[in-house]
């Protein structure tokens, strides 16, 4: 069973800043099957990032998704008010997994 | 326009049962895998069961194995989730989604409570 950790659980952080969000896998993942969600409250949550760096439809290029094996990132180059939300990574290879989530909240 | 509409949820007392259902739209249903996710109330999200495209393969997260049933009727466009011997730690919003196998489209969810 792979486990996914997510760092750092809440990130402070002001418009216009970076936001920089990790996952680690318990084991080697399929950067074919990591992908990230974005929730804001009371909503279902939104698939944002797809096989580690493919952008779902109708998602702003601010939002890039990277690594390999064990290790994930996904950037926000310049957070707009609408982008404050939790964001979980998951895994969803022939078992899947979520990780923990991020809450990117405002400074 | 794609969309899940889940319904069914409610509350329930501890050892009851739940039918909960996922209608599908504006995609051709019977050609995908679909899911059911939760999540607790305030919580993350957790996998909890899915189900291939002619419903023959199955698939549970181990904490609900012999308590809720997936299923699905393709030609009423439709996911379902029998839930019984339902415990307090089932209380969650539960999810449909559609499976690529990247979990593209959700829906709203519908919250089943469970206590006494």
């Amino acid at each position: 069973e792979i486990v996914l950790t997510q760092s750092p659980g809440t990130l402070s952080l002001s418009p216009g800043e970076r936001a920089t969000l990790s996952c680690r896998a318990s084991q080697s993942v399929s950067s074919n099957y990591l992908g990230w969600l974005q929730q804001k409250p009371g909503q279902a949550p939104r698939l944002i990032i797809y096989g580690a760096s493919s952008r779902a439809t109708d998602i702003p290029d601010r939002f890039s998704g990277s690594g390999s094996g064990t290790d994930f990132t996904l950037t926000i180059s310049r957070l707009e008010p609408e982008d404050f939300a939790v964001y979980y990574c998951q895994q969803y290879g022939s078992s899947k997994a979520f990780g923990g989530g991020t809450k990117v909240e405002i400074k | 326009e794609m969309q899940l509409v889940e319904s069914g949820g409610g509350l329930v007392q501890p050892g009851g049962s739940l039918r909960l259902s996922c209608a599908a739209s504006g995609f051709t249903f019977s050609t995908y895998y679909m899911t059911w996710v939760r999540q607790a109330p305030g919580k993350g999200l957790e996998w909890v069961a899915n189900i291939n495209q002619d419903g023959s393969g199955k698939y549970y997260v181990g904490s609900v194995k012999g308590r809720f049933t997936i299923s699905r009727d393709n030609a009423k466009n439709s996911l379902y989730l029998q839930v019984n011997s339902l415990r307090v730690e089932d209380t969650a919003v539960y999810y449909c989604a559609r499976e690529l196998p990247r979990f593209d489209l959700w829906g709203r969810g519908t919250l089943v409570t469970v206590s006494s």
